[in-house]
């Protein structure tokens, strides 16, 4: 079985802070692919980034940059200099790949931007 | 670009009684799904669909029933409908198992 721990339920930030949201995982495939969504006030899914096991780059995209460590099992996600509009519910989610594909989603972490 | 349709937005039911929430999406996705949102519990997956005449059950099937005629549509049944079903429903698609998943606007469901 798989499993995908969020241990921050809610993350309280000041604007222009930076802040990351931890995502640890558990999985006996060898092969998978981990996700970052997003789900503002608003309440839609919004997918962020998708990251196979075998590539281990960080990536970065505007303020969002991605941390894969397959030695400690995380995939965590920093926002550089937060804003307001990154108020939001971020959710992390694995999907084996092979069988049936089934994803599995973390609880999510409430990240609160105050301006 | 529609993407992922569901309706309705919003439904209160009465204890036991039934309903269909729709799903339809426009990308021609064979991979379908049905998720529940509770605070504090995350997407629990109920049912998925992989291609038109296959459905199988996720993590929390039971009191749902769902089929897959077409491509397009993935109707998630509530039989009965009980106070532990309220939840917040997202109907999701993508175009393969480790594809991203494309994510309708939800249905909030309450059941007095």
């Amino acid at each position: 079985a798989q499993k995908v721990t969020q241990a921050q339920t809610e993350i309280s930030v000041v604007e222009k802070e930076d802040v990351t949201l931890d995502c640890v995982y558990e999985t006996r495939d060898t092969t998978y692919y981990l996700f970052w969504y997003k789900q503002p006030p608003s309440g839609e899914l919004v997918f962020l980034i998708r990251r196979n096991s075998f590539d281990e780059q960080n990536e970065i995209s505007g303020r969002y940059s991605w941390n894969f460590q397959k030695s400690t099992s995380s995939f965590n996600f920093t926002i550089t200099a937060s804003q307001v509009v990154d108020s939001a519910v971020y959710f992390c989610a694995l999907t084996p790949s092979g069988g049936s594909y089934i994803p599995t989603f973390g609880r999510g972490t409430s990240l609160i931007v105050h301006p | 670009n529609a993407g992922v349709t569901q309706t309705p937005k919003f439904q209160v039911l009465k204890t036991g009684q039934s309903m269909t929430l729709q799903c339809a999406q426009d990308m021609n996705h064979e991979y379908m799904s049905w998720y529940r949102q509770d605070p504090g519990m995350g997407l629990r997956l109920i049912h998925y669909s992989v291609g038109a005449g296959i459905t199988d059950q996720g993590e929390v099937p039971n009191g749902y029933n769902v089929s897959r005629s077409t491509t397009e549509d993935f109707p998630l049944r509530l039989l009965s409908a009980a106070p532990s079903q309220t939840s917040v429903y997202f109907c999701a698609s993508s175009s393969g198992g480790i594809q991203p998943q494309h994510f309708g606007d939800g249905t909030r469901l309450s059941i007095l």
